[in-house]
């Protein structure tokens, strides 16, 4: 069974729009983040969260807001969608933050935004 | 800020051949963690080898990673290439600092052919 599960897997956007990326995890994490990966570039880190407490924000951007309703959720809401947004966006999550824990990923959300 | 390079982006090897895939990195840390992530195609990236202690070797699953404090490098080997292990290895970086994020190299996609 997923540990991580993130939905949808596939989201086509147009631009001006609003979406909302889904992740849930299942192994009893504490600490979970978000990582993006545009077209030819790395993975790279978004945000961080422990026991539902934003712990770091690297993203220039307030369009992008994390939610975190539960300890085991951390969506993403991406307001106002650009096409530059398009990319794949990984869930992570750790036993904790603040160590140097193992980040066990997601199998992702592939946004595309037109 | 940190920064993980990964010169090679496709290398393409015989089955049976030895994998080097080379991993240079920079931080001011000096616990640094690296780590080497593997993604198989429709899978969730997941850790293959981690280390933080230099000049140690550090394997699994039939590959091996030495972190060189020295000269900042943390390559992945493996004496004999299977077609399984054709996927996309990133390698990444934990230098804890302020917020204990992973730093990503732009991967290097690994082809191996009959």
């Amino acid at each position: 069974d997923p540990k991580i599960i993130q939905k949808p897997k596939y989201l086509v956007a147009v631009t001006g729009s609003e979406k909302i990326l889904i992740c849930e995890q299942y192994l009893g994490h504490n600490a979970m983040y978000w990582y993006r990966q545009s077209a030819k570039k790395p993975l790279e880190f978004m945000f961080s969260y422990s026991y539902q407490k934003l712990m770091d924000n690297q993203t220039a951007s307030s369009r992008f807001q994390p939610q975190s309703s539960k300890k085991n959720h951390l969506d993403l809401q991406i307001t106002a969608l650009k096409p530059d947004d398009s990319a794949t966006y990984f869930c992570a999550s750790s036993q904790d933050w603040g160590d140097f824990a193992e980040q066990f990923f997601g199998p992702g959300t592939r946004l595309t935004v037109l | 800020g940190d920064s993980v390079t990964q010169k090679e982006g496709l290398v393409t090897l015989t089955e049976g051949l030895p994998v080097m895939l080379n991993c240079t990195y920079q931080t001011i840390y000096s616990n640094a963690f690296l780590f080497w992530y593997v993604h198989y195609l429709n899978e969730s990236p997941r850790l293959l080898l981690k280390s933080s202690t230099d000049n140690k070797r550090t394997e699994h699953q039939g590959f091996h990673a030495t972190l060189h404090k020295s000269s900042s490098s943390f390559h992945l080997q493996k004496s004999s290439a299977q077609l399984s292990d054709s996927a996309l290895y990133y390698c990444a970086l934990n230098s804890g600092g302020s917020n204990y994020k992973l730093t990503f190299g732009k991967g290097t996609l690994l082809t191996v052919t009959p």
